[in-house]
């Protein structure tokens, strides 16, 4: 199963874009890259996903690159609601299970 | 917007007791799944329904665990006796089907605290 490698913790601004980087270096090439974030002691909220091409819906944009061995979760203009815990997933092929590693805290500061 | 269902939200027993949890999933959705989080961790698959059948349960602790879906549709999850490492949270997830193009969606999750 492909791992992913994030940072442990970063800051925004509010108001500014926040960038979330992910490295999935061992990806395989039918393997999607999924964003989950989870707010304090609820359950994870589905961000976005993508398969190759830059993908865009209401809450954020995802770049992957593209030898697909890394990608970044933008959130436009972050705000304080947006502090959670990020996951970049790599998704199982055959059962499409959810591999969770530690994920980015991020922390939004007026 | 239709959501997963989990109850209850926070349950406190003493080791050695038997806890149960539940998960109604959304509608329609044929694959479920349940996972545990401990503090500080991401979530694990412990089991992955595809209608009533087990399709994944390699992380399951079967000696206490136990789960069920046995009309394809809400399901339950049973730890006997509870131990104080079971304490942790146990989220529900449900999906269309299981292919990895298909969306889980989470419940809220139950915080277990074993004492």
């Amino acid at each position: 199963d492909a791992k992913t490698t994030q940072p442990p913790s970063m800051d925004c601004a509010e108001g500014r874009a926040a960038n979330l980087p992910c490295n999935h270096s061992t990806i395989s090439g039918n393997e999607y890259v999924y964003w989950y974030r989870q707010i304090h002691s609820q359950g994870p909220q589905y961000i976005i996903h993508g398969l190759k091409n830059n993908e865009t819906n209401e809450m954020a944009s995802l770049i992957i690159t593209e030898d697909r061995k890394s990608s970044t979760l933008i959130l436009p203009h972050a705000t304080l609601r947006d502090t959670a815990v990020y996951y970049c997933i790599v998704r199982v092929v055959g059962t499409g299970k959810l591999i969770f590693g530690q994920g980015t805290t991020l922390q939004v500061k007026p | 917007e239709a959501e997963v269902a989990q109850s209850p939200r926070y349950k406190i027993t003493e080791k050695s007791q038997a806890v149960a949890f539940w998960c109604d999933p959304i509608s329609g959705h044929a694959t479920l799944y349940w996972y545990r989080q401990i503090l500080g961790q991401g979530p694990e698959l412990l089991v992955q329904f595809q209608d009533e059948s087990v399709v994944d349960d390699s992380q399951l602790p079967k000696d206490r665990f136990s789960a069920e879906r046995l009309k394809g549709v809400d399901s339950t999850l049973k730890i006997q006796p509870a131990e104080l490492g079971d304490s942790a949270m146990y989220l529900c997830a449900s999906s269309l089907a299981g292919r990895s193009t298909d969306t889980q969606y989470f419940g809220p999750g139950t915080r277990l605290t074993v004492l």
